[in-house]
């Protein structure tokens, strides 16, 4: 089956430095990742829509100056989360998705993961 | 506009009991339907999916699910649970056109007891 990494798994940070996840799709080239956070208890909240080589597509009230997207290759998406503060630490899940068959769906395949908690 | 409705936050059963987890959408075009488990601190892991064809729909771990179009529903349904089957399950739908956004449901904690 596609299988998405996420990493690190869990980052601590302190208020005011900026965090790198990486998002990546091992056995299968993404034409498009997405990039989740979900607070404790929650559904997930798509942040935005990112495709190889172009400008992610951001969701109505996230900050895209404050949550870099780069999808730099079919493999790889990166979500830097700048100047972090407390209320960004959240639970932060990555998807890619292929092109489909004939059925028209584009699957998405999610990553496990990333803890970021804020100090 | 679309959206994903899961009726019961939480659903508490005994071990080897049968369990429906609800999911209605609302939509105006065609839809592909989702459920996904998560298990704490993980990420999340496809059950099963329709996107066209059988209605009734069979995916991993005994769940199945059926589609009804007349009641725009999803309802995720296992005859006999275990302890392991414990996790928030959400239902998801994307859409013909929609370039391939997953639109998710707030999600129904399964919690199963011995």
């Amino acid at each position: 089956g596609a299988v998405v990494s996420q990493h690190p798994s869990r980052v601590i940070c302190k208020s005011g430095t900026s965090v790198k996840i990486e998002c990546r799709s091992l056995d299968f080239q993404a034409t498009t990742m997405f990039w989740y956070r979900q607070f404790p208890k929650k559904s997930l909240m798509l942040m935005a829509t990112s495709n190889e080589g172009s400008k992610a597509t951001y969701e109505q009230g996230v900050e895209k100056d404050k949550f870099l997207i780069n999808h730099a290759s079919l493999t790889l998406s990166t979500l830097t989360v700048t100047s972090a503060h407390p209320e960004d630490s959240s639970f932060y899940i990555c998807s890619a998705s292929v092109l489909p068959g004939t059925s028209g769906s584009y699957e998405q395949f999610f990553g496990p993961g990333t803890r970021l908690t804020v100090l | 506009a679309q959206s994903v409705t899961q009726l019961d936050s939480q659903v508490p059963v005994f071990e080897e009991a049968p369990v429906e987890l609800r999911c209605n959408y609302s939509s105006s075009v065609s839809v592909y339907l989702f459920w996904y488990v998560q298990y704490p601190n993980q990420g999340l892991q496809l059950l099963l999916k329709y996107l066209s064809g059988s209605t009734l729909v069979k995916g991993i771990n005994g769940f199945e699910a059926e589609f009804n179009k007349s009641q725009t529903s999803f309802h995720l349904r296992k005859p006999s649970v275990h302890i392991s089957d414990t996790a928030e399950y959400f239902c998801a739908v994307s859409f013909s056109g929609g370039y391939n956004k997953l639109i998710f449901g707030a999600g129904t904690r399964l919690a199963v007891h011995p």
